[in-house]
């Protein structure tokens, strides 16, 4: 079945670093692709998205361009803020007819400090 | 405001016993799913369901049972059969099953 890799944790930032979280994919055809957020306690947030190649997903400073080519969605920000600390989510959903599941990497717990 | 509660925030199950997480939407969308994150694990999906009245199971299913009479509710049991019940387990909808899913909150079951 697909899956999804991302990089291991946990990520520790000073505040204003510069920051990327790899994300690589196995499906085939051009799934759609998403990154979300999960504060502590919390459910998970959309954070952006991209539907086909060379889209590029943006919200709150945070960017990543769907590589068709390395099969991969890296997560990228200029600088991180001390509340960007959450777990981030690498997902996937196969464009094949009938699929509706999401596919989940690992996450990647990001701590930022002052 | 339109988004999707889930109750309770915690719960506690007693050996062999059955319990139900509730999960609510009032974002009109068709799609619910139900997920199990565990510690230092991605998401995987229990069960989903497109319409009303019908429902799949996901990659997890064993020991757990869903119902989908309303358009608006999604519950999901955890039934006696399920040996690892402890877990995160969170509730997402969809415009339809192709669309964005959006989650709820989180319910956290604990065994005593």
């Amino acid at each position: 079945g697909d899956s999804v890799t991302q990089m291991e944790g946990p990520v520790t930032l000073s505040e204003e670093a510069f920051l990327t979280i790899n994300c690589t994919y196995t499906a085939t055809g051009y799934p759609s692709l998403f990154w979300y957020v999960q504060y502590p306690g919390e459910g998970l947030q959309l954070l952006l998205k991209a539907t086909k190649a060379d889209d590029k997903g943006s919200n709150k400073g945070f960017e990543a361009t769907y590589r068709k080519e390395t099969t991969s969605f890296h997560l990228e920000k200029g600088s991180v803020q001390v509340s960007d600390s959450a777990v981030y989510f690498c997902a996937e959903r196969d464009s094949g007819a009938g699929s509706y599941q999401l596919t989940f990497g690992k996450g990647t717990k990001l701590s930022v400090i002052p | 405001d339109g988004g999707i509660t889930q109750s309770p925030k915690y719960l506690f199950r007693k050996e062999g016993q059955n319990v139900t997480l509730s999960c609510e939407q009032n974002l009109n969308h068709d799609a619910m799913y139900w997920y199990r994150q565990d510690p230092g694990q991605g998401l995987r999906l229990i069960y989903y369901s497109q319409i009303v009245n019908d429902f799949q199971k996901g990659d997890i299913a064993e020991g757990y049972s869903v119902s989908r009479e309303k358009k608006e509710s999604f519950p999901l049991t955890v039934t006696s059969a399920q040996k690892n019940p402890t877990a995160f387990y969170l509730c997402a909808s969809s415009t339809r099953g192709r669309e964005t899913q959006y989650f709820g909150p989180g319910t956290r079951l604990l065994v005593l």
